[in-house]
């Protein structure tokens, strides 16, 4: 079983505050690392999927970045708006002899007000 | 186009009892994963299909199985259900596995078991 950490557990921040959270990952074997956001009633979506150290990737406001040797990422969202408001949930890829599953992290909630 | 679907969406089962949940995945995607999320825990992997073999598979007893079809659709099944299987089971399809570096997995919505 991988570790996958998320922190802070939680987050509330008021609208156009920037904000990150950050995953932390044994950093051996490491294959592949995904972000995903989850609004309630909603399913989960796939925000990045990143492979390589040193990556970095942006959608509109929210980028990540990923360090695979120290192991850790990070998810940053800048100027947050309502609809920003979800659970953000990291997870790394990690292969048997030809399957492949995902361990996630416990999820970052967060709350963006007006 | 039509997203990943799961039936149904709730459903309630006395213990002892067993339970089957329906996954049909994005046309043409052939690899399904079904994850499990208690109160509390992250989203646990039960099970990774693909072209109708079982490739991996997690940490659950054997009360959980699951199979999929030819038409990519997968099943999962929860024999002599206990309390503690009460969660939510999401479905997850992907082209194949190696799109799951790429694109990352499509969800579906999920059903929301509860044993009483």
């Amino acid at each position: 079983i991988l570790n996958v950490e998320q922190s802070p557990q939680s987050l509330h921040v008021q609208e156009g505050d920037s904000t990150n959270f950050t995953c932390s990952f044994p950093s051996s074997n490491f294959y592949a690392l995904h972000w995903y956001r989850w609004e309630t009633a909603k399913s989960p979506e796939a925000l990045f999927v990143m492979t390589l150290n040193g990556d970095e990737k942006k959608k509109g406001r929210i980028s990540a970045t990923l360090n695979t040797k120290e192991g850790y990422s990070y998810l940053y969202i800048k100027g947050s708006q309502p609809e920003d408001s979800a659970t953000y949930l990291c997870a790394l890829s990690r292969s048997s002899n030809s399957g492949y599953a995902l361990n996630f992290g416990k999820g970052t909630s967060l709350l963006v007000t007006p | 186009k039509a997203g990943v679907t799961q039936t149904p969406r709730y459903l309630i089962k006395t213990r002892g009892q067993q339970v089957t949940l329906s996954c049909s995945p994005i046309s043409g995607h052939r690899s399904v994963s079904w994850y499990q999320q208690t109160p509390g825990q992250g989203l646990q992997f039960l099970f990774e299909y693909f072209s109708e073999t079982q490739r991996n598979k997690g940490n659950f007893p054997g009360r959980f199985s699951g199979r999929q079809f030819s038409n990519s659709r997968s099943e999962m099944n929860v024999s002599t259900l206990e309390l503690g299987d009460s969660a939510l089971y999401l479905c997850a399809s992907s082209w194949d596995p190696n799109q799951v570096f790429s694109d990352g997995y499509t969800f579906g919505s999920g059903t929301r078991l509860t044993v009483v």
